[in-house]
């Protein structure tokens, strides 16, 4: 059965520092992995994107993948308090995704 | 419009009710998903449509029905609901070659 699993946190950091937020993924047939913000009361929002191993930066934000270790991760660099939501990570299977229940991050100012 | 749109926001509906949800996409996709989302648990994939043809249903009960009658427009009819349905259904758009999906803001749907 494919599962994506995530930390349900709260993750709790300072305005301005990094956010590292981690995910692991049980089937090896996923090819792409999504990152999505989702505010209370709002739907996902799609920030991040990755297909390859190893790092991808937008912005303030970047992906990094391992595929060997089965393992996503999202660093969210000068963390802001508006940076406050729940991420979900998703893995990609055909036309499926698989997503984890989320993580709650709070930047505190 | 732009991006995903859905309609009603809000929605509350006694068990004997038919009603329906509707998405639209103004994105060019050609693939269109319906999820539910309940209080802390992940995304549940329920539909998807590629090129308007169902290919996937995800052991969804059949007092859900889907209906895709173009690349655009994606509905999603309810019929004799229980309560354990009253969550937030999203409607998501993508390529059908790239998996990024787009979301609609969903319907919270309320089932007394």
């Amino acid at each position: 059965q494919k599962e994506v699993e995530q930390n349900s946190g709260p993750l709790s950091v300072p305005e301005g520092a990094i956010a590292s937020l981690n995910c692991t993924y049980s089937d090896r047939g996923s090819q792409s992995f999504f990152w999505y913000r989702q505010y209370s009361g709002k739907s996902p929002e799609l920030i991040m994107f990755i297909y390859s191993n190893g790092d991808k930066e937008d912005g303030r934000f970047t992906a990094q993948l391992n595929k060997a270790s089965q393992y996503v991760s999202l660093l969210i660099r000068d963390s802001q308090p508006s940076d406050s939501a729940t991420y979900l990570c998703a893995a990609g299977y055909g036309n499926k995704l698989v997503f984890g229940a989320g993580t709650i991050l709070r930047v505190k100012s | 419009e732009t991006g995903v749109t859905q309609t009603p926001r809000h929605l509350v509906m006694g068990m004997t009710n038919k009603k329906s949800l509707k998405c639209e996409q103004h994105l060019g996709h050609n693939a269109m998903y319906w999820y539910k989302q309940s209080a802390k648990k992940p995304l549940e994939l329920m539909f998807v449509y590629s090129l308007e043809e169902r290919v996937e249903n995800n052991s969804v009960p059949s007092r859900f029905s889907p209906e895709c009658p173009n690349s655009s427009h994606l509905f999603l009819h309810l019929h004799t609901l229980q309560p354990e349905d009253s969550a937030l259904y999203l409607c998501a758009s993508s390529t059908f070659k790239y998996n990024e999906q787009f979301f609609g803001p969903g319907t919270r749907l309320t089932v007394l």
